[in-house]
């Protein structure tokens, strides 16, 4: 089955860089998110979208934007980037659910160092 | 959404069954209980989830208790493949698109 992309899988960029980071949802899910992951961390989570439309914010820094496009899949761009921005960040899809339980799917995460 | 407790590390020999305590005693009746894997450095992996009752999955069975103040994983037959850290994550019952919040989970170390 089809499953989360993300891309790239590994990035380097130096301090006061952007970065963009992309996830293509499983098809039909119409909901993306996304987690920060910190080294000897738990995962965090960012953002999420559904419809194009920004559906919840948790602990995202103003440096960092996000969309989701027509075709469902997003973006998360990252600029003047810091050293503790070094972190795996996740997406992870779903649909957006109808009362019931919802299931969310994590794609294998980008893996963003910078120096 | 409830907060959840769970132990911080668990050891289980390979071939048995792994039980993972979560305890949720401030649960709310129309929140439920997820469990999510992560095994090192890839993306959390969802396993189950339920509401009160029982439930099973070809990956693992939850027992959640009669007062949902508390419920338990079980894998029955750990694999080293299962070592992994293990979520327990109450979320509620509503209309949308959920965030997962994650808390501190048990790190389970299946040995050969």
């Amino acid at each position: 089955a089809a499953g989360v992309i993300q891309s790239p899988r590994h990035l380097i960029k130096e301090k006061r860089e952007t970065a963009t980071l992309k996830c293509y949802p499983i098809p039909r899910h119409d909901t993306v998110y996304w987690y920060q992951q910190g080294p000897g961390q738990d995962p965090q989570f960012l953002i999420s979208f559904y419809e194009k439309m920004q559906s919840d914010k948790g602990s995202i820094p103003d440096r960092f934007s996000a969309q989701q496009f027509s075709d469902y899949h997003s973006e998360l761009n990252m600029s003047s980037l810091e050293l503790g921005d070094s972190a795996l960040y996740f997406c992870a899809s779903s649909l957006w659910g109808t009362g019931d339980s919802v299931e969310q799917y994590f794609g294998p995460g980008t893996r963003l160092t910078v120096t | 959404d409830a907060k959840t407790t769970q132990p911080t590390s668990m050891d289980c020999a390979e071939g048995r069954a792994a039980n993972l305590p979560c305890n949720h005693s401030t649960i709310s009746g129309n929140e439920y209980v997820y469990w999510y894997r992560q095994i090192h450095s890839q993306g959390p992996q969802y396993i189950i989830h339920g509401l009160k009752n029982n439930e099973t999955n070809e990956m693992a069975s939850l027992i959640i208790t009669e007062d949902r103040k508390s419920s338990t994983l079980i894998l029955p037959h750990a694999t080293l493949r299962d070592t992994a850290v293990y979520y327990c994550i109450v979320r509620s019952r509503n209309t949308g698109g959920f965030k997962t919040i994650f808390g501190a989970g048990t790190r389970l170390f299946v040995k050969a």
